[in-house]
């Protein structure tokens, strides 16, 4: 167990819809990084935050956004989802920011219809 | 950052020495490698990383050569539950953007 949770573990939603993944860090863990895993992509960044900022993009698509709260806890928003958007999604929180021992949850599996 | 390139797949006998490599050939002074794996579906898990010398810790050693162009992480007594997808990373620690970038890595079977 890593101390970063995720949810919900599965989500099944239809084309067209938006969804809302959350995820809460590791105690004291200040910086949230999402990444996305499909079949033919592989491992992706899409973005990271620390301590309520954005820090870092990645592939993230426009129909994506995120957010980090006050209290650290941060959210992935899936709109207009299309088939492709089936994937792992995947939390991880770190101390400070840097690329030291990222530590990730056990991801929301998306399946779009 | 430096690319890494890792053979896509290895095996390695139950209770032996797994010895995963990795070649970071265009790596900077600044950057460091680190090793995550993945076990089937699950959160990818952080190993190890180091700069220069080898590191030790519970899980792995990490050998890193004297012009750092390679290395190897190794799992001194490889368990089934050791079946996963290694990656090598090679990134800078300070002063850039922080988010890890994965390779295809290489895919480790311990059998029995």
């Amino acid at each position: 167990d890593s101390g970063v949770t995720q949810t919900p573990k599965h989500l099944i939603t239809a084309t067209g819809q938006r969804v809302t993944l959350r995820c809460s860090p590791r105690s004291g863990d200040l910086s949230v990084y999402w990444y996305q895993q499909s079949l033919d992509q592989g491992l992706q960044f899409l973005i990271q935050y620390y301590n309520g900022e954005e820090r870092a993009k990645g592939n993230i698509l426009e129909r994506f956004s995120a957010q980090q709260f006050p209290d650290l806890h941060s959210e992935l928003n899936l709109s207009s989802l299309e088939l492709g958007d089936s994937a792992l999604y995947f939390c991880a929180s770190s101390v400070d920011g840097s690329v030291a021992s990222q530590y990730f949850g056990p991801g929301t599996r998306l399946l779009v219809l | 950052d430096a690319k890494t390139t890792q053979p896509p797949s290895m095996d390695c006998a139950e209770g032996r020495a797994a010895n995963l490599p990795c070649n970071h050939s265009t790596i900077s002074g600044n950057e460091y490698v680190y090793w995550y794996r993945q076990i089937h579906s699950q959160g990818p898990q952080y190993i190890i990383h180091g700069l220069k010398n080898n590191e030790t810790n519970e899980m792995a050693s990490l050998i890193i050569t004297e012009d750092r162009k390679s290395s190897t992480l190794i799992l001194p007594h490889a368990t089934l539950r050791d079946t996963a997808v290694y990656y090598c990373i090679v990134r800078v620690v300070w002063g850039s953007q922080g988010n890890l970038i994965f390779g295809k890595g290489t895919k480790l079977s311990v059998k029995p």
